[in-house]
């Protein structure tokens, strides 16, 4: 079965710290991928988005993203977290001909000043 | 400004009523989505709609309906037959095919059972 996997459910970092959060995959073909950022009681908010082409992708806010097919993963990166980041984070799958996206559970970043 | 505007933010039902929430988007796409967000679970996919008319049942349809009667507005009634409805709503939408753009949310409404 298709499914999108985060396995860090809360990631607490200092302001000024790198981020990483993990997302990885499984589905038949490689999927198209997204992340979304959703702030308390607030919509999910798109960052960025992956098709083809070169694996390390750009978003908005200072977000990067990489693809890797070989590890099915498709992680979000930030090099400086500032206090307004903190959020939860959502990965996402979509595939060819669908129109529907599969979610990960989420992962909820809190930021220590 | 384009957008989704969901309404209310906020939603009481008492046990036993069925309870409507609205779905508004001005930004001329085709598809539209509702999912339900519990804490822990992500997201999940109630209903879509591609197209004016036009439905389909997600992953947890069950005690919920749609209609699509405008390309603008896809609004969902929660029924008494939802037994745990108590969640975060949101509506989304999409140029034809997700994949390609992405969604578009709305801010969300937060139904509680009282």
């Amino acid at each position: 079965a298709q499914s999108v996997t985060q396995p860090d459910i809360h990631i607490t970092v200092s302001e000024g710290a790198s981020l990483e959060l993990r997302c990885n995959y499984s589905y038949g073909a490689t999927p198209y991928l997204f992340w979304y950022v959703q702030s308390p009681g607030q919509g999910l908010q798109l960052l960025l988005k992956y098709f083809s082409g070169d694996t390390l992708v750009q978003g908005i806010k200072g977000f990067e993203a990489e693809f890797k097919r070989s590890q099915s993963s498709f992680n979000l990166r930030k090099p400086s977290v500032h206090w307004s980041d903190a959020a939860e984070y959502f990965c996402a799958a979509a595939t060819s001909g669908t129109y529907k996206y599969i979610f990960g559970t989420g992962t909820r970043l809190k930021v220590l000043a | 400004d384009g957008g989704i505007t969901q309404s209310p933010k906020y939603l009481f039902r008492k046990e036993g009523q069925n309870v409507t929430l609205s779905c508004e988007q001005n930004l001329n796409h085709d598809a539209m989505y509702w999912y339900r967000q519990d804490p822990g679970q992500g997201l999940r996919l109630i209903y879509y709609s591609q197209i004016v008319n036009d439905f389909q049942k997600g992953d947890i349809a069950e005690g919920y309906s749609v209609s699509r009667e405008k390309k603008e507005s896809f609004p969902l009634t929660v029924t008494s037959a939802q037994k745990n409805p108590t969640a975060f709503y949101l509506c989304a939408s999409s140029i034809q095919g997700a994949r390609d753009y992405g969604y578009t949310f709305g801010s969300g409404t937060r139904l509680t059972v009282v």
